[in-house]
C-alpha cells in the first residue's frame, strides 16, 4: 500500500519561507513523477506544481511560479517542497500524491494525509 | 491555459436516487481526465481516469463519459458514504493540471 507522509507545515508570518517534506514508501519512488496539490480552508483543489522521476522536469501553477520549488531526492524516497515569500493567500492544507507514471502529464492516484500551512502575522 | 467548470455547484439526492455531474473544458481533451472523490477529514481519492475506466477498487455505481471538451460521472445509486466533494481534472497535456471547482453532493 502506497505510503506518502507529509511534514514541515506550521504556521509562519507572511514573507517568510517554509520547506514541506514527503516520505514515500511501499512502492519504487524513482519511477514515479509526483505533484503537491493543496486546499485552502473551505475552497477547493488546486494543483501547485508536478516534478518528473528523475527530477529534471518541474511545471508550476502560476500562484507559485517564482516562489515555490518542487525538488526530490530519490536516494532518500522524500518529496519537497520549497515555499518563499509566503502569503495569506498560501495558507492551506498541502498533499503530496503519487502519479501513475514517469510523465509529468499525468494525474494523481494515491495521496498523502497533507499537512496544514498558516501564513499569518 | 485550459479552463475547466462543473455542475452542479452541489446537489442534495436521496438514497437510491442516480445523480450526475457534468464537467466541461475549455478546450478538447480528447478523454484526458479523472474524476476525485474527496470526503471531508480525508484524503482525496482517484475515482475514474481516462474519462471512464474505473480506478481498480471503486464501486461500479460510479460511472463516467465524455470526451472532447464534455464529461459526466454518474453515480447510479447514490449512497450514504458517497456524501463528498467530487472534482475532475485534465491530464496529458503541459500543466497546469487543472481540477474543476468540485461538486458538493449529499444525502437529502
Amino acid at each position: 500500500q502506497v505510503q506518502l507522509v507529509a511534514s514541515g507545515g506550521g504556521v509562519v508570518q507572511p514573507g517568510k519561507s517554509l520547506r514541506l517534506s514527503c516520505a514515500a514508501s511501499e512502492f519504487t519512488f524513482r519511477d514515479y513523477a509526483m505533484h503537491w496539490v493543496r486546499q485552502a480552508p473551505g475552497k477547493g483543489l488546486e494543483w501547485v506544481a508536478v516534478i518528473s522521476y528523475d527530477g529534471r522536469t518541474k511545471y508550476y501553477a502560476d500562484s507559485v511560479k517564482g516562489r515555490f520549488t518542487i525538488s526530490r531526492d530519490n536516494s532518500k524516497n522524500t518529496l519537497y517542497l520549497e515555499m518563499n515569500s509566503l502569503g495569506l493567500e498560501d495558507t492551506a492544507t498541502y498533499y503530496c500524491a503519487k502519479s501513475p507514471g514517469y510523465s509529468i502529464t499525468l494525474y494523481v492516484d494515491y495521496w498523502g494525509q497533507g499537512t496544514l500551512v498558516t501564513v499569518s502575522s | 491555459d485550459i479552463q475547466m467548470t462543473q455542475s452542479p455547484t452541489s446537489l442534495s439526492a436521496s438514497v437510491g436516487d442516480r445523480i450526475t455531474i457534468t464537467c466541461r473544458a475549455s478546450q478538447g481533451i480528447s478523454t484526458n481526465l479523472v474524476w476525485y472523490q474527496h470526503k471531508s477529514g480525508k484524503v482525496p481519492k482517484l475515482l475514474i481516469y481516462a474519462a471512464s475506466t474505473l480506478q481498480s477498487g471503486v464501486p461500479s455505481r460510479f460511472s463516467g463519459s465524455g470526451s472532447g471538451t464534455e464529461f459526466t460521472l454518474t453515480i447510479t445509486s447514490l449512497q450514504p458514504e458517497d456524501v463528498a466533494t467530487y472534482y475532475c481534472q485534465k491530464y496529458n497535456s503541459a500543466p497546469p493540471h487543472t481540477f474543476g471547482p468540485g461538486t458538493k453532493v449529499d444525502i437529502k
